[in-house]
């Protein structure tokens, strides 16, 4: 079966600490892409990155950053140095060609960075 | 600006009546799609067009219907069919049919049914 897993429901931590959000897939197709979407409390879902199965390099943009790691079927998302403004509900989702042009989305997981 | 809007952002309706959610993207994009989100809970796929006058069901097509009569819109009707249709929806859009296009999203329209 294709699907996502983050299995962190909510995680709170405090403005400054660094937190690691998961994420795990399954995909029987060796071409796909992972994606990570951030959802404010404003209900807008965001794009924030796409990674190709081909790439296994790690991406950091400004205090966010990304590990894809292949052996392990994962693609975890990192911020460092938490801000209020980062409270959000982060998605990972999974597309293949075979998807018939749909995301596979994983629950979501609910980040409370507290002041 | 290019980007996608929904319209109303809040709705409420009685039960037994059809209520129209507006989407319209301004960023020429082939494909559009619409979820309904529930409290606490992901996204699911309700219908999606990859191009004009075509549509597909998704996961949770029934008691909905759409249109895609011009590229920029893409307007969802929840019908009185739909059992439980109080929830969060959301319209996107991608540049085409291609598995490997980021979706880009509205800012929702929050249903409730008095």
């Amino acid at each position: 079966a294709q699907k996502v897993t983050q299995a962190q429901t909510e995680i709170s931590v405090v403005e400054k600490e660094d937190v690691t959000l998961d994420c795990v897939y399954e995909t029987r197709d060796t071409t796909y892409y992972l994606f990570w979407y951030k959802q404010p409390p404003s209900g807008e879902l965001v794009f924030l990155i796409r990674r190709n199965s081909f790439d296994e390099q790690n991406e950091i943009s400004g205090r966010y950053s990304w590990n894809f790691q292949k052996s392990t079927s994962s693609f975890n998302f990192t911020i460092t140095a938490s801000q209020v403004v980062d409270s959000a509900v982060y998605f990972c989702a999974l597309s293949y060609m075979d998807s018939n042009y749909q995301l596979i989305w994983g629950a979501g997981t609910k980040l409370i960075i507290k002041p | 600006d290019g980007g996608i809007t929904q319209s109303p952002k809040y709705l409420f309706r009685k039960e037994g009546q059809n209520v129209t959610l507006s989407c319209e993207q301004n960023l020429n994009h082939d494909a559009m799609y619409w979820y309904r989100q529930d409290p606490g809970q992901g996204l699911r796929l309700i219908y999606y067009s990859q191009i004009v006058n075509d549509f597909q069901k998704g996961d949770i097509a029934e008691g909905y219907s759409v249109s895609r009569e011009k590229k920029e819109s893409f307007p969802l009707t929840v019908t009185s069919a739909q059992k439980n249709p109080t929830a969060f929806y959301l319209c996107a859009s991608s540049m085409d049919r291609a598995y490997y296009n980021e979706q880009f999203f509205g800012p929702g329209t929050r249903l409730t049914v008095l």
